[in-house]
């Protein structure tokens, strides 16, 4: 398996622009985690999926973002409109259950200008 | 609401040493506690992991220790290497909560 994939893996935007993030996580796994990383924040996780379900959204900053999974292979996080606060790199993870290990993407960094 | 807390939040050790980080969690429910090494401009990756029906658990120069009654459980690296340096994550409550991360620095 060629692991988690994640695009684009930069993405430099100007301020109220859309952006979209894409996952497709390890096949046969069933949960799938979205996070954000910043230096004064560190890790955060935004939201996780179950069987392509949301199940919490908690972390999930406001109402600017929004993530979906139509199926097992393909995750969406967007933002809309963008801030330069949402600069940040932003992590999917898939796992076969969540109290096993979490296998991370390669990140996409994000810039807000 | 839960937490966890990760200390000290940066760690310098001369090269050959051992480091300790400490993680306490408030979640009574969890029963799985991984450590995630994350080196420069990588992604997270899990280096051990302990349930909680165990009390230690060792892999070469990493081990986990495990406290329920404390709630809290610790990584230790012994023989510390250059190659060590990088941020290391503690995660509880089924990994929904994550620590802050502390840096750790290999001094030559």
């Amino acid at each position: 398996d060629a692991g988690v994939i994640q695009s684009p893996r930069h993405e430099v935007t100007e301020m109220g622009q859309e952006v979209t993030l894409r996952c497709k996580p390890i096949s046969g796994h069933d949960y799938l985690f979205w996070y954000r990383q910043t230096m004064m924040r560190g890790l955060e996780l935004l939201i996780y999926f179950n069987n392509n379900v949301p199940i919490d959204d908690s972390g999930m900053p406001e109402d600017r973002f929004s993530a979906k999974m139509p199926n097992a292979s393909f995750s969406t996080l967007k933002i809309q409109p963008s801030e330069p606060r949402d600069s940040a790199v932003y992590f999917c993870a898939s796992t076969v259950g969540r109290a096993y290990e979490q296998y991370f993407g390669p990140g996409t960094r994000l810039t807000v200008t | 609401g839960e937490n966890v807390e990760q200390h000290p939040s940066t760690l310098s050790v001369q090269e050959g040493d051992s480091a300790v980080i400490k993680c306490t969690y408030s979640d009574s429910a969890s029963n799985y506690f991984p450590w995630y090494k994350q080196e420069l401009g990588k992604r997270p990756q899990l280096i051990i992991d302990i349930r909680s029906n165990v009390g230690e658990k060792k892999d070469q120069r990493i081990a986990v220790t495990l406290n329920k009654t404390a709630k809290h459980f610790s990584l230790h690296i012994t023989e510390t290497q250059p190659e060590d340096s990088a941020v290391y994550f503690c995660a509880a409550n089924y990994q929904l909560i994550w620590g802050a991360g502390t840096k750790l620095i290999i001094k030559p």
